[in-house]
């Protein structure tokens, strides 16, 4: 089970923005650094912000994460078809003593 | 390049194990944790656990705490999941995801395994 809350699914057109939450508590969110990933049909995630706000070499600079105490966020901007996926926050959780996922939100370019 | 590739789909009848492997390629192996996670079909990402190739020291979720097996083979830069008493709820990809410092900077392909009677 997820641990993560994120909304089911976001929606907006083109070249708009999005943003994706992703709500936790003071023992993953609250205490650790989040993960965002991106899932595409069929394929393997792909990581796409890490410590929270850090973007990995290659990813667009679109993308942009945000952490407040026990929240976190992703934001799209200027959405594009190719946005239109999967999307999942992770962070570490020290009581579970693993790693929790989001419950996902799917991204549909209108 | 780094390049996580992962074994090929099985069948397994319930109560059977499973064994999938996640050869690496293009970073030093023993430097980096490597994370197991599933998903079943429409059903989000799943943590199953983590192994240090450079210790062997693991941890695993507390759902599948006493039925997966994680190990590593350094001389081929390889890891291996393993999966026993077989549900068909366990029917699923299952990926492999480098880790450490950065949680899931690559990922496997992924490897699907179906339970099924």
């Amino acid at each position: 089970q997820s641990v993560l809350t994120q909304p089911p699914s976001v929606s907006e057109a083109p070249r708009q923005r999005v943003s994706i939450s992703c709500s936790g508590n003071s023992s993953n969110i609250g205490n650790n650094a989040v993960n965002w990933f991106q899932q595409l049909p069929g394929r393997a995630p792909k990581l796409l912000i890490y410590y929270s706000n850090v973007l990995p070499s290659g990813v667009s600079d679109r993308f942009s994460g945000s952490k407040s105490g026990t929240s976190a966020s992703l934001a799209i901007n200027g959405l594009q078809p190719e946005d239109e996926a999967d999307y999942y926050c992770a962070a570490w959780d020290d009581s579970l003593n693993g790693y929790v996922f989001g419950t996902g939100t799917k991204v549909t370019v209108l | 390049q780094v390049r996580l590739v992962q074994s090929g789909a099985e069948v397994k009848k319930p109560g059977a194990s499973v064994k999938v492997s996640c050869r690496t390629s293009g970073y030093i192996f023993t430097s980096y944790h490597i994370n197991w996670v599933r998903q079943a079909a429409g059903q989000g990402l799943e943590w199953m656990g983590w192994i240090d190739p450079d210790s062997g020291n693991s941890g695993y979720g507390q759902k599948f705490q006493g039925r997966v097996t994680l190990t590593t083979d350094t001389s081929i830069s390889t890891a291996y999941m393993e999966l026993s008493s077989l549900k068909s709820d366990d029917t699923a990809v299952y990926f492999c995801a480098r880790g450490g410092a950065i949680f899931g900077d690559y990922w496997g392909q992924g490897a699907l395994v179906t339970v099924s009677s």
